[in-house]
């Protein structure tokens, strides 16, 4: 089964706090691991992605944290802000083949000002 | 460059009936992929098309159907609509059938049966 389970379902955190989404996927064969923000009436964005091959990428104020052998990784946004409310997917994909991205369940953040 | 388009923005239906939704991918990008999204859920991959050829398809039933133009544009066809079938349906594109993971989201179609 090629799923990916998120957690938390909803989030609130204080304005300049640290926001943490965690996944776990449980197919092996995954090799393509992004994150997507998406505001209410639009579209999924690609926010960020990692390889397994790295255990971190960082841009700006998000950092993706990547554990191969736990099958896991965590989205983390440093000095969130208000306008970083939205929900947010982790997803999975493998490299070869069609380009099936597998999502998680969102999560819905809340940065309170 | 333009980005991923897709029209209506809103549609209702009457269970049992037809829709067509349709998507133009963004400039340059062969590639066009359909998801479904229900209410509080993440996207779940319909089928995707690549240079006018199914490839490669998701857990949805045959009445779920697709097409690509040659202009990479490309429709999906829902057929028999049943009310589980009230979701955002979004589309999105990429470069090419090799670039996992790059692709470009529309807005969607917020499709509505009753």
């Amino acid at each position: 089964q090629q799923q990916v389970k998120q957690s938390p379902q909803s989030l609130i955190v204080q304005k300049g706090g640290i926001s943490i989404i965690n996944c776990a996927y449980e197919n092996t064969a995954f090799d393509y691991f992004p994150w997507y923000q998406q505001f209410p009436g639009k579209g999924p964005a690609l926010l960020i992605a990692i390889r397994p091959d790295v255990s971190e990428k960082k841009e700006g104020r998000f950092t993706i944290s990547f554990n191969k052998s736990a099958k896991q990784f965590s989205l983390h946004i440093m000095d969130s802000q208000p306008g970083d409310s939205a929900t947010y997917f982790c997803a999975a994909s493998k490299t070869q083949g069609a380009q099936k991205l597998v999502f998680g369940q969102g999560t819905r953040l809340t940065i309170n000002p | 460059e333009t980005g991923v388009t897709q029209s209506p923005t809103h549609l209702i239906k009457t269970r049992g009936q037809q829709v067509t939704l349709r998507c133009s991918s963004q400039s340059g990008h062969n590639t066009v992929s359909w998801y479904q999204q229900a209410l509080g859920q993440g996207p779940q991959f319909i089928f995707q098309y690549y240079r006018e050829e199914e490839n490669g398809r998701g857990n949805f039933p045959p009445r779920f159907s697709g097409l690509q133009f040659p202009n990479y544009s490309s429709e999906l066809n829902v057929n028999a609509l049943e009310l589980d079938d009230s979701a955002l349906y979004l589309c999105a594109s990429s470069l090419n059938a090799g670039l996992a993971g790059l692709q470009y989201f529309g807005p969607g179609t917020r499709l509505t049966v009753t």
